[in-house]
Parts: structure tokens; sequence; C-alpha cells
């Protein structure tokens, strides 16, 4: 396993067009995140998973986001009706269960969103 | 929520010597992590080190070390003997113990390295 993986790498779409990202975690990380990151700015959590539950949402997960992991292997993270403001790189990192490794994340190489 | 910054938006250091940058952050809790991590240009992040806040010995990872000042809620980084590739953001992160698993960053800082 090489590590987190994301796709796709870029994606420009039109404002008001819905979008779909996917996150592929490392296989024995239960445990899955998807951050923003904005141009000049740190990552901005956005919600994470243990297993296939969602378990914690930031304020920033507007209703016209979703995020699902339904078998808790891979997850992924959709914007509806997209706006100018979502462009962004979207990344996603994993992490191990409680008490078999380390509290740090491993990220994926992220999803740069354009929204034109 | 705790916040956490950076307040050197760019640093630069000539290869080989050594260079440290700031973070500071706030909390009201006594057990949580920090880390530094690297995210070079158009390429993901990774970590660079992290520091349990219950341990008093500072971290360090090769030619990488910090200083944490529990009290004063300062975590610098110290890179040694700096090289070409050690150029990119340098992202402070901080992460509850026990209240959540977000991490929460800085605003980063830039780091230029000349040779």
């Amino acid at each position: 396993d090489t590590g987190v993986s994301q796709n796709p790498r870029h994606k420009i779409t039109k404002r008001g067009q819905n979008v779909t990202f996917r996150c592929d975690p490392i296989s024995e990380h239960n445990r899955l995140y998807w951050y923003r990151q904005t141009l000049g700015q740190g990552p901005e959590f956005l919600t994470y998973f243990q297993n296939e539950a969602q378990l914690e949402k930031s304020r920033l997960l507007s209703d016209r986001f979703s995020a699902e992991r339904p078998k808790g292997s891979f997850s992924t993270l959709e914007i509806q009706r997209t706006e100018q403001g979502d462009s962004a790189m979207y990344l996603c990192a994993s992490s191990f269960p409680r008490g078999t490794g380390g509290p740090e994340q491993y990220f994926g190489p992220g999803t740069r969103l354009t929204v034109t | 929520a705790q916040t956490v910054t950076q307040s050197q938006p760019e640093m630069s250091v000539q290869e080989a010597e050594t260079v440290t940058l700031s973070c500071t952050y706030d909390t009201s809790e006594s057990d949580y992590y920090l880390f530094w991590y690297k995210q070079p240009p158009s390429r993901q992040m990774i970590l660079v080190i992290r520091q349990e806040a219950y341990k008093q010995q500072n971290a360090t990872e090769n030619r990488f070390s910090v200083n944490f000042q529990k009290a004063a809620k300062s975590f610098s980084l110290k890179i040694s003997d700096s090289q070409l590739g050690d150029a990119a953001m340098y992202f402070c992160a901080y992460r509850s113990a026990n209240s959540g698993y977000a991490l929460n960053f800085g605003k980063g800082t830039s780091l230029l390295v000349t040779p």
C-alpha cells in the first residue's frame, strides 16, 4: 500500500454543477478525514469518519456538502450546486485505530477544485 | 476552539545552516498532540515530527527537532543542516487527545532554502 490516494487530482466545473471526489485511505486505517485548503491558508477540518460512521462535522460543512464512507473503506465527498467560493484543494487523510498507532494523520495528494 | 498561530509567513535559510520556525497555540486542555507538517510545492503534506504534551522531552527526527514549551504554549521547529529539499510550506497543527480528532492548523510558514 503506497498511501492515501485521491481522485480526481483536478476538477474544473461550472457554477451550479455537482461534483464528487473520492478518497482511498491506507488499508489498515479505520479513521478518515476531509479537509479544505484555500490558497495561503492551512487546511481546515470538514468531517471525520470512524469506519462507516460519520462522527464529527465542522460548521464549514454546509448542507450542500455530503460525505459518505459506505463500507468503511473509501469515502466520497459531494458538493452540490457548486459556488465559486468552493474553489479550493480538498484533502483527505487517514489514521490508525486508537491504540494501534500514533495520532498522526497521513494525507493524500488532494483534489484541486476550480469553479468557474 | 483551539487556535494555532504561525507568526512568520516566510523564512529564508542558506544551505547547511540552521533555521527555527515558530508556532504558538491557545488551549485550555492539558493533554494534546502537536505536529509539524511539510507541504512541498504541488506535493502532498507529510508529517515531519510530532510531540505529545505529556512528554517533557523534546521530539527529534534526524535533522528536525522541536522546542516544546508547554507553559508558554510554544512549539518551534528547528531544522539543522538545511537542504534544498527542505524548501516547502511548514504547518504547525494541534490535536486534542480527548475531545475530537480534527487537526487545527496554523496558516503556515514558507521556507526558502538558498544555495
